[in-house]
């Protein structure tokens, strides 16, 4: 199948990093991204990252990827309460075709 | 990254009634995106609107309740028709990178049926 899946919900206090996970089924995609939507608003691109690849680091974000375990991450470092927002993973598919698949969001919220 | 200009915003609208969403990118793309995300869930791709040619419709939804138009490489409407409670969403434009390795959004258009 393809689902991609996160968890609904995270709350950390504003300067503590967060971590939101993904997993996917997909093997075949080729990139994964983190967009982030804030209320009201589209998705923003935040960072995406080649299957190839294990890390990117992108100023306070890193994405970790584990192929093996099908398994995506964004670290927000220093975590402030402009990072409140939903934060969806999504995985392209193989060339060719054009359905990206999107997780379900996780719902960020910074505490101050 | 592409600039996409979506609109209405947001509106409000009767059951029965129809809307026409505007999609107007700053540069020339190949496929546009229609996806819908319903409240609290995540983004359902509608169809892709090609240029010169009908739309390519996923499945559970179809030509009579969402018509697009593709007139050129850079403008694509969506009309939601016939509307009802259940057709309240965001509904979103998007395109792909030049090189078709991103997805990038406009900032989307939230429906309120009543």
């Amino acid at each position: 199948g393809e689902d991609v899946e996160q968890s609904l919900f995270l709350s950390v206090r504003e300067g503590d990093s967060s971590v939101i996970n993904c997993t996917y089924t997909d093997s075949s995609s080729t990139y994964l991204y983190w967009y982030k939507q804030e209320p009201g608003a589209g998705l923003q691109l935040l960072t995406y990252i080649f299957s190839n690849m294990d890390m990117k680091q992108d100023q306070r974000l890193t994405v970790l990827l584990n192929k093996k375990d099908k398994h995506l991450s964004l670290r927000i470092a220093d975590t402030q309460t402009g990072d409140s927002a939903i934060y969806f993973c999504a995985e392209n598919p193989p060339s060719g075709t054009y359905k990206y698949i999107f997780g379900t969001g996780t719902r960020l919220k910074v505490l101050a | 990254s592409a600039v996409i200009s979506q609109k209405p915003s947001r509106d409000i609208c009767q059951r029965g009634t129809s809307l026409t969403i505007q999609c107007q990118v700053d540069s020339q793309v190949t496929m546009m995106f229609w996806y819908r995300q319903q409240p609290g869930q995540s983004l359902t791709l509608i169809a892709t609107a090609n240029q010169g040619s009908e739309a390519t419709y996923e499945s559970g939804f179809v030509i009579d309740k969402f018509p697009i138009s593709r007139p050129n490489l850079t403008f694509s409407t969506l009309t939601v028709s016939n509307m009802s409670p259940e057709d309240s969403s965001i509904y979103l434009c998007s395109v792909e990178g030049p090189r078709g390795e991103k997805l990038f959004f406009g900032s989307g258009t939230q429906l309120s049926v009543l």
